[in-house]
């Protein structure tokens, strides 16, 4: 497609379940960011993939977060045994360099732990 | 480290109005400078850049912002606001060595009819 996309727009899971949050980004853009944003906080970065390396992860709350990139292309968040502040819009954003270039965002993975 | 900060949190303005957001950054050099804009609901959109050259640079839907190296700073303005303005903006900043946009915390606006 012509943008970043993410899957899916919305989850609900269990208190204690795994996520998984896809991102395929714009074709031919090697690096590709992750970010939160919490109800009445900012956009928080969580990592950076260069390429299907990480480079930058130092926005990881926790080690119950991680993420992987195959192919220098789609991305996986995953969130292990989520808890309830774990809930916020995840978002991606892609662009073709590290920097000098524009970021487009995707329009996020609403999650919600109940 | 860079930072970025929006002073106003909540701003609302009459339609037709004049607007300005405001946004100062800190960093040593000069930094890449971003305002994207969020609709409730959406993902971000990218109003306008600053990367190098003319201090004043022109955004989609009549935006424009201009870069003040002296007052570090990147203001959002619009001559006259929409309706469909309303909406929650946020400014970045991007620098040379760093891998990642910094946020502001976003001001929401108002529109009023």
């Amino acid at each position: 497609g012509a943008g970043v996309s993410q899957s899916p727009s919305n989850k609900v899971t269990e208190k204690g379940k795994d996520v998984e949050l896809r991102c395929d980004p714009i074709s031919g853009h090697t690096a590709l960011y992750w970010y939160r944003q919490s109800l009445g906080q900012g956009l928080e970065f969580l990592i950076y993939f260069q390429g299907n390396s990480a480079p930058d992860k130092s926005g990881l709350p926790s080690d119950r977060f991680s993420a992987e990139r195959t192919g220098g292309s789609v991305s996986t968040l995953t969130i292990q045994r989520t808890q309830q502040e774990d809930s916020a819009v995840y978002l991606c954003a892609s662009t073709r360099a590290a920097s000098g270039n524009t970021i487009y965002f995707g329009e996020g993975s609403w999650l919600t732990v109940v | 480290a860079q930072s970025v900060t929006q002073p106003d949190i909540h701003i609302t303005v009459s339609e037709g109005a004049s607007l300005e957001l405001r946004c100062n950054y800190s960093y040593g050099a000069t930094p890449y400078l971003f305002w994207y804009v969020q609709s409730p609901g959406q993902g971000l959109q990218l109003l306008l850049k600053y990367f190098s050259g003319d201090t004043l640079v022109q955004g989609i839907k009549g935006f424009e912002a201009e870069f003040k190296r002296s007052q570090s700073s990147f203001n959002l303005r619009k001559p006259s606001v929409h309706w469909s303005d309303a909406a929650e903006y946020f400014c970045a900043v991007l620098t040379g060595t760093a891998s990642k946009l910094t946020f502001g915390t976003g001001t929401r606006l108002q529109v009023t009819l």
